[in-house]
């Protein structure tokens, strides 16, 4: 399995510019997650699909963030506009079965940059 | 609050010595944790869980112990190799009405092996 996979690998961006970022999770899982990770603030769940379905976004931080799942193998986060507070790596995990009561496994992660 | 931290940001071993990671959590009623090793540039991966219902749990030169009454964590990595070398999180998760499925993640401790 090629695991979760998480495109681009870097951006960068100027200030008010439109972002996605996407996401391809391990096959046949059916719980997927965004993470944001800052050095001032750790590992942060931005949010949780479960089945196609967001169940849980009390993660994002605003209305400029926005994650779609149309279907079970691809997601995407967007932000717009972007702001430099943005940048982070952003990262992707997938687990089978029910959200984090069993293993993510996560993806390499985007390096955002927002200049 | 909950939170999940953990009590030293740093630690470094000489190779071949045991490793000890800490970790302590605050929500009594969290029922399962895993630790995550992050590399440099890389997504967290998986290393090691446990259920509320055991107290210790071994896997290849990895051992994690959980004392519910305390409330805290830890990983022990024995032999420790160059290769050790990373972030170690630790991360919880437990019934939480609509935030059912998170995990949340302690800061840190970076490990470092001398050789």
């Amino acid at each position: 399995d090629a695991g979760v996979i998480q495109s681009p690998r870097h951006e960068v961006t100027e200030m008010g510019q439109e972002v996605t970022l996407r996401c391809k999770p391990i096959s046949g899982h059916n719980s997927l997650f965004w993470y944001r990770q800052t050095m001032m603030r750790g590992l942060e769940l931005l949010i949780y699909f479960n089945n196609n379905v967001p169940i849980d976004d009390s993660g994002m931080p605003e209305d400029r963030f926005s994650a779609k799942m149309p279907n079970a193998s691809f997601s995407t986060l967007k932000i717009q506009p972007s702001e430099p507070r943005d940048s982070a790596v952003y990262f992707c995990a997938s687990s089978l079965g029910r959200g984090g009561l069993r293993e993510q496994y996560f993806g390499p992660g985007t390096r955002l940059t927002v200049t | 609050g909950e939170s999940v931290g953990l009590h030293l940001p740093t630690l470094s071993v000489q190779e071949g010595d045991n490793s000890i990671i800490n970790c302590a959590y605050s929500n009594s009623a969290s029922d399962y944790f895993i630790w995550y090793k992050q590399e440099s540039g890389k997504g967290p991966q998986f290393i090691i869980d446990i259920r509320s219902n055991m107290d210790k749990r071994q896997g290849q030169r990895v051992t994690v112990l959980l004392n519910k009454t305390v409330k805290h964590l830890s990983l022990q990595i024995a032999a420790t190799q160059p290769g050790d070398s990373a972030v170690y999180f630790c991360a919880e998760t437990g019934e939480r009405g609509s935030t059912l499925g998170r995990l949340y993640f302690g800061r840190g401790t970076q490990l470092t092996v001398w050789p």
